[in-house]
């Protein structure tokens, strides 16, 4: 089974719109972690907001929230008032146990940002 | 801020030529990693280092070996490059000490094997 699953391979959204991504997650651990990065065309994947699976409060980092539905296993990435620069591949990932090394990725969903 | 560096962006190597691909990261971190992307099937993690000299194979190791001497950097070798290997990979390196321990990634190497 996978363990990230990321349903939409391409989303559109109108520039100053909000948008949501969609990902689910599968775990047994009750103690993992639930990342979001951002790949624009350059390459370079950055880091965008965190989720601890202890964590009682959705995460937020400026334009960016994450919606934790722990008992859905679903971890979607909300971004708000959506900029061109925000056109790139999203990556949902999640990172299992206290080691810090057991990292899974998603497939992605490509967000295009329309003026 | 945190820096990884890889030192090729884009490379076009023939099937059997031997590929080092280098990864330097200038924040003492403990863990560093190598993955390939490819479209579709996400981030695969193929070696991973965690200390100086120690490393554990990912998820596709087949083909590839890394070498870490030095704390800061993590190389990535393909002893004989094949067609099934152009790809793009992906350097990151963790401080897994530090919440929340997310990885940090440097900018991509896009291998092309003729």
């Amino acid at each position: 089974a996978q363990k990230i699953t990321q349903t939409q391979p391409g989303m559109f959204v109108q520039e100053k719109e909000a948008v949501t991504l969609d990902c689910t997650y599968d775990t047994s651990d009750q103690s993992y972690g639930l990342f979001w990065y951002k790949q624009p065309s350059s390459g370079e994947m950055i880091f965008l907001i965190y989720q601890g699976s202890y964590d009682e409060q959705n995460a937020t980092e400026g334009r960016y929230s994450l919606n934790f539905q722990k008992a859905r296993k679903s971890a979607n990435l909300v971004i708000s008032a959506s900029q061109l620069g925000d056109s790139a591949m999203y990556f949902c990932a999640m990172r299992e146990g206290n080691t810090g090394n057991q990292f899974y990725f998603g497939t992605g969903t490509s967000l295009t940002v329309i003026p | 801020d945190v820096k990884v560096t890889q030192s090729s962006r884009y490379l076009v190597k023939r099937t059997g030529e031997k590929v080092f691909l280098e990864c330097v990261q200038d924040m003492d971190h403990e863990n560093m990693f190598w993955y390939r992307q490819d479209p579709g099937l996400g981030l695969r993690l193929i070696y991973f280092s965690y200390d100086v000299k120690m490393k554990e194979k990912g998820d596709i190791p087949e083909g590839y070996s890394v070498s870490r001497e030095k704390k800061e950097r993590f190389s990535l070798i393909l002893e004989s490059a094949s067609t099934n290997q152009t790809s793009m990979y992906l350097c990151a390196s963790q401080n897994w000490q530090g919440a929340p321990g997310e990885l940090f990634f440097g900018e991509g190497s896009r291998l092309t094997v003729l």
